[in-house]
């Protein structure tokens, strides 16, 4: 299995642009989150999806930042408009429903100017 | 509101000797807890967890210490070497997962 993956790799936007970060998980996995990683903060969990449904999403900054999962396969996160202290690295990472071990995805980071 | 905290965001140790990294929280409801290991440019990967019904978890160098009355974890590295130079997360989970800070490790040859 080629694991978690996210794309692009690396995003620098300049500041009001719409962002689109991407998310493929582990095949059979039926729970997705999505993290935002900042110096200050950690690791944020900013909303997870179980069978595709979105089942908290208290950890979303603001109404800037949306997520869909259209499909068990697929899943993403929009800023949009963006701004620079939204810069920093974000992951997605999938489990299991009844399991707790979670499995990320190498990052995006995120950089807006 | 942090509710797993890693008090100290780094830890230089020489290879060899043992590592220890300490985690506390304040959610009296987390029933397991979790370490990931992260290197660079890399996402997080699971190192070790311990159920809230055990107190001690061993896995090659690699041991958990869970202590409830003091809502405290540790894991311990012995010995430390220098491929274990990443930063360590403890999670803990009661239904989602809340991630410390992070804690730098540097083992040093």
């Amino acid at each position: 299995d080629a694991g978690v993956i996210q794309s692009p790799r690396h995003e620098v936007t300049e500041m009001g642009q719409e962002v689109t970060l991407r998310c493929k998980p582990i095949s059979g996995h039926n729970s997705l989150f999505w993290y935002r990683q900042t110096m200050m903060r950690g690791l944020e969990l900013l909303i997870y999806f179980n069978n595709n449904v979105p089942i908290d999403d208290s950890g979303m900054p603001e109404d800037r930042f949306s997520a869909k999962m259209p499909n068990a396969s697929f899943s993403t996160l929009k800023i949009q408009p963006s701004e620079p202290r939204d810069s920093a690295v974000y992951f997605c990472a999938s489990s299991l429903q009844d399991q707790y071990e979670q499995y990320f995805g190498p990052g995006t980071r995120l950089t807006v100017t | 509101d942090q509710q797993v905290k890693q008090n100290s965001p780094s830890l230089s140790v020489q290879e060899g000797r043992i590592s220890i990294l300490n985690c506390d929280y304040t959610n009296s409801m987390f029933d397991y807890f979790l370490w990931y290991k992260k290197y660079p440019a890399e996402g997080p990967t699971f190192l070790i967890s311990i159920s809230s019904i055990k107190d001690k978890n061993e896995d090659g160098r690699f041991t958990v210490f869970l202590n409830k009355s003091a809502k405290h974890l540790s894991l311990h590295i012995v010995p430390s070497q220098p491929g274990d130079s990443a930063v360590y997360f403890c999670a803990a989970s009661a239904g989602d997962m809340r991630f410390g800070a992070g804690t730098r490790l540097t083992v040093k040859p």
